[in-house]
């Protein structure tokens, strides 16, 4: 499976927008880049997800790099409730079997009141 | 629509003993998976089930845990004997059957079980 890099730490003053990183240079074409969350003492959480276009939902924008091999997941207008850590993960959805969900160590998100 | 939901929240047995965990996915999903993270380190991929047929049972560390899903409905994932190294975090999630591509996994709170 291809991997993920993604900064450990970051932090971000409330009300602020955030630019989270994700890099994948060994993405395949048929990889999509999903992104969870999880707060404290909680379970994971969808974010987004893409392809090859821009995403906007109403959690968060998923801006891909035309040559796919990063990407950047954009709270607009950060709040303390989007502390949590945040998972950049591929999936290759296009065989059976491959559903499950590999996470890494992803980026621990500090807000600053 | 009701959430995933997990039982018990937290449990504390010693070493030897027999937990089991339970998981209620949300009404209508037919996948269902089960993840833990152990301290320190990652959220780790146990198994799939889609019904009540194991799709990927992969990630199973080993023969001391057993997972079920009866009817396709809720699902229990049995460790026995309990090992100290099976303290961590249980998740599970579930997701609706459908466009693959699209498939969003919806997580429980977790079951968080410390072994003695």
């Amino acid at each position: 499976d291809a991997k993920t890099t993604q900064p450990n730490s970051m932090e971000s003053n409330e009300e602020e927008p955030v630019h989270l990183p994700c890099n994948h240079s060994t993405i395949s074409g048929t990889d999509y880049i999903h992104w969870y969350r999880q707060l404290p003492s909680q379970g994971p959480e969808y974010v987004i997800h893409g392809l090859t276009s821009n995403v906007n939902n109403r959690m968060a924008s998923l801006a891909i790099a035309e040559d796919r091999k990063s990407s950047t997941l954009i709270l607009h207008r950060a709040t303390l409730r989007d502390a949590a850590v945040y998972y950049c993960i591929l999936r290759d959805l296009s065989r059976f079997g491959n559903e499950k969900l590999t996470f890494g160590t992803g980026t621990r998100l500090t807000i600053i009141p | 629509e009701a959430g995933v939901t997990q039982f018990p929240s937290h449990s504390v047995i010693e070493k030897g003993q027999t937990v089991t965990l339970r998981c209620d996915p949300i009404s209508g999903h037919d996948n269902l998976y089960w993840y833990r993270r152990v301290m320190g380190k990652e959220i780790k991929f146990l198994l799939h089930f889609v019904k009540e047929s194991k799709q990927d049972e992969s990630g199973m560390p080993n023969n001391r845990f057993l997972a079920e899903r009866t009817g396709g409905t809720y699902s229990t994932l049995k460790v026995q004997p309990a090992e100290l190294e099976d303290s961590g975090v249980y998740f599970c999630a579930s997701s609706r059957p459908g466009d693959r591509a699209q498939e969003t996994q919806y997580f429980g709170p977790g079951t968080r079980l410390l072994v003695l």
